[in-house]
């Protein structure tokens, strides 16, 4: 079975510049999260969406992180302009509804440079 | 960011031995989940409870639900060179529909295995 897929796995890019993450969840979880891994703050909830609509986007750093989930098998994250600071391994996971409700499942993440 | 205290941070043991770690909260929850990250991969899920009490394994593994639900325990025994990673727990309290899904979770726990 497919997990959760995440693209790119690896980006490298200057400060200014625009970035966008993909993620495609596992087929039929009804909600996506996305996470950012840093060592100094370890995992953090940055968004989570429910049958496509953000719940709560609380942990979003600013304005400049944009999310959106514009179907069932699609969301991106998007960082524009980027900052060295937003240099991290960003996740998305995804889970659902059911008799094993709460079972998260992480993509393999993307790691971010921004130079 | 985190709101679980995970202890040990880091652990070196020699093949063959037990390890032992929890995670401990000042909040009640309903799900406790154990994940593993290998170096540039997501978190793996290893055991999930969502019972108080609980007691689950998975080979090697085990990990409980504590009686007060604000903890958990994960128990590798008999470890091997593959164990080395990272471990985190998670925790989820579920109060209405909006919190549904917010997992917190902990610092992680460095496991390095010596042969």
């Amino acid at each position: 079975d497919a997990g959760v897929i995440q693209s790119p796995r690896h980006e490298v890019t200057e400060m200014g510049q625009e970035v966008t993450l993909r993620c495609k969840p596992i087929s039929g979880h009804d909600y996506l999260f996305w996470y950012r891994q840093t060592m100094m703050r370890g995992l953090e909830l940055l968004i989570y969406f429910n049958n496509n609509v953000p719940i709560d986007d609380s942990g979003m750093p600013e304005d400049r992180f944009s999310a959106k989930m514009p179907n069932a098998s699609f969301s991106t994250l998007k960082i524009q302009p980027s900052e060295p600071r937003d240099s991290a391994v960003y996740f998305c996971a995804s889970s659902s509804t059911g008799p094993n409700t709460g079972e998260l499942f992480f993509g393999e993440g993307s790691r971010l440079t921004v130079l | 960011g985190q709101q679980l205290n995970q202890s040990p941070q880091s652990m070196f043991i020699q093949e063959g031995e037990d390890v032992s770690m929890n995670c401990t909260s000042s909040s009640i929850f309903n799900t406790w989940l154990w994940y593993k990250q290998d170096p540039g991969e997501g978190p793996v899920l290893l055991i999930a409870l969502y019972k108080a009490g609980e007691l689950t394994s998975n080979g090697r593994l085990t990990a409980q639900f504590g009686i007060t639900r604000k903890d958990s325990f994960l128990n590798i025994s008999a470890s091997i060179p593959s164990d080395v990673g990272i471990y985190f727990c998670a925790g989820q309290r579920f109060m209405t529909t909006d919190s549904w899904g917010k997992f917190q979770f902990g610092a992680g726990t460095q496991v390095v295995v010596t042969p």
